[in-house]
């Protein structure tokens, strides 16, 4: 069956450090993959989007890794702050149809 | 504030009453969406429109939700015959529809609890 897995337990670092948060999907070929924040109580927040054809995207503090024959892309936010700590999803589209598939997300604690 | 709007944000209703929930997305983009989420869980599409034609629908959506996006504008889902299992954040969200992906913007979500 298809599927996209986050980290499902919480992640807390301290701040300052790096942050780096997993997505693995299996039974697709997503042509994009999407990471997104969420708050509790909001909806999501689009940070960045990248092809199967790129293998890192970068914007200030954050950076996104795809790697289509391992199906996984990780997230990385560098001297992270507590102002991060939120849910981080993922998203691929299914099949190229432009019908996204979310993962779970990943909780992330920053501590000061 | 992402430029989608949602009505009502809060919505309590007794089980087999019918509810719909409107989605004002941002004016020109052409694609809007709707996801249904619950605690714990990523959003879990339910249909998409392009400008006013519903292009896919999830399977796992019965009967009882319909949504209709009249002109390619504003957008309305509508549950009927309420179930508690219906209880979860309804999410709208809109895009602009080019090559190469495009990011969604998401509405706050209405809170639908069925008693």
């Amino acid at each position: 069956s298809q599927k996209i897995e986050q980290n499902s337990e919480a992640l807390n670092i301290q701040e300052g450090k790096t942050a780096t948060l997993t997505c693995n999907y299996t039974n697709y070929s997503p042509a994009y993959l999407q990471w997104y924040r969420q708050d509790p109580g909001r909806g999501p927040v689009f940070l960045l989007l990248i092809r199967e054809n790129e293998k890192e995207k970068r914007k200030e503090r954050l950076k996104v890794t795809f790697d289509t024959t391992l199906k996984q892309s990780l997230f990385h936010i560098t001297a992270s702050q507590p102002a991060d700590s939120a849910t981080y999803l993922c998203a691929l589209d299914g099949e190229g149809t432009y019908k996204y598939i979310f993962g779970t997300g990943t909780r992330l604690k920053v501590l000061a | 504030d992402t430029g989608v709007s949602q009505d009502p944000r809060h919505k309590i209703t007794k089980r087999g009453q019918n509810v719909t929930f409107r989605c004002d997305p941002i004016s020109e983009h052409n694609r809007l969406y709707w996801y249904r989420q619950t605690l714990g869980q990523g959003p879990e599409f339910l249909t998409y429109f392009q400008n006013e034609a519903q292009l896919e629908k999830s399977r796992l959506l019965s009967d009882r939700f319909s949504a209709e996006r009249p002109k390619g504008s504003f957008s309305t889902l509508e549950i009927q015959r309420t179930e508690q299992g219906d209880s979860a954040m309804y999410l709208c969200a809109s895009s602009l529809a080019r090559a190469g992906g495009g990011e969604q913007f998401f509405g706050p979500g209405t809170r639908l609890t069925v008693l």
